[in-house]
């Protein structure tokens, strides 16, 4: 599996404020892929993103893929406490469809 | 989105025993499946590949005769802890997988809670 380091590991802000989540690999990847996860449940998807450059908006969160496909990040703007929870980046490997993930980004919005 | 379920939600269990973990895709055929496993506070750690008709392939680290998957139709994957141990308690969770496309995505399971006392 490939190494994906995702940053930070912990972004508290409060309610309104702007965010920005990295997720960074020397690796190439097929397609990057963007999770929310809650306590004691299972990862919701939240976008995926396949070429090179290409930018996703999904109401307040912009996901954005680079342009070699090794890198991307997640913005939240205005963000609100019902944004709270671990976000999670995953690359998919071309050849098995793997999915490595990085380590986290335990968002908390405060109101 | 597809839906994947798993069951059961939670189990608790004695050490020695074995647990069986059942991961389906409800509404979509998967060709591939894979079993993760997430420790508190971790990221998910994929454990093996499952692929509908044939044998699992697993992680490095990753015992296989411990860890059992079968992969019996395009909407079942199964997970099956033998002999567990306390170490062994951990959320597991599953992914389903329709097509061999790139432009198909995973879609996770709720996870199952094991606890090994």
């Amino acid at each position: 599996t490939q190494l994906l380091e995702q940053s930070p590991q912990f972004l508290s802000i409060q309610e309104g404020e702007n965010l920005t989540v990295y997720c960074n690999s020397s690796s190439v990847f097929s397609s990057l892929q963007w999770y929310r996860q809650e306590p004691g449940e299972g990862p919701v998807l939240l976008v995926t993103v396949v070429t090179g450059g290409e930018v996703k908006k999904l109401k307040r969160l912009t996901f954005q893929f680079g342009d070699a496909r090794k890198d991307s990040s997640l913005h939240i703007t205005a963000a609100q406490p019902g944004d709270t929870g671990l976000y999670l980046c995953a690359g998919e490997d071309s050849n098995d469809y793997k999915l490595s993930f990085g380590a986290g980004t335990t968002v908390t919005v405060r109101a | 989105g597809a839906v994947v379920s798993q069951h059961p939600s939670r189990v608790i269990c004695k050490s020695g025993t074995s647990v069986k973990i059942e991961c389906r895709s409800l509404d979509f055929q998967a060709t591939t499946m894979f079993w993760y496993r997430q420790f508190p506070k971790q990221s998910l750690m994929l454990m093996a590949t499952s692929n509908e008709g044939s044998k699992a392939t697993y992680e490095q680290g990753v015992e296989k005769d411990k860890f059992l998957i079968n992969h019996a139709s395009l909407t079942l994957s199964t997970l099956t802890v033998t002999s567990a141990h306390p170490e062994d308690s951990s959320f597991y969770i599953c992914s389903a997988r329709e097509g061999l496309s790139s432009y198909n995505e995973q879609f996770f399971g709720p996870g199952t809670r094991l606890t090994v006392l």
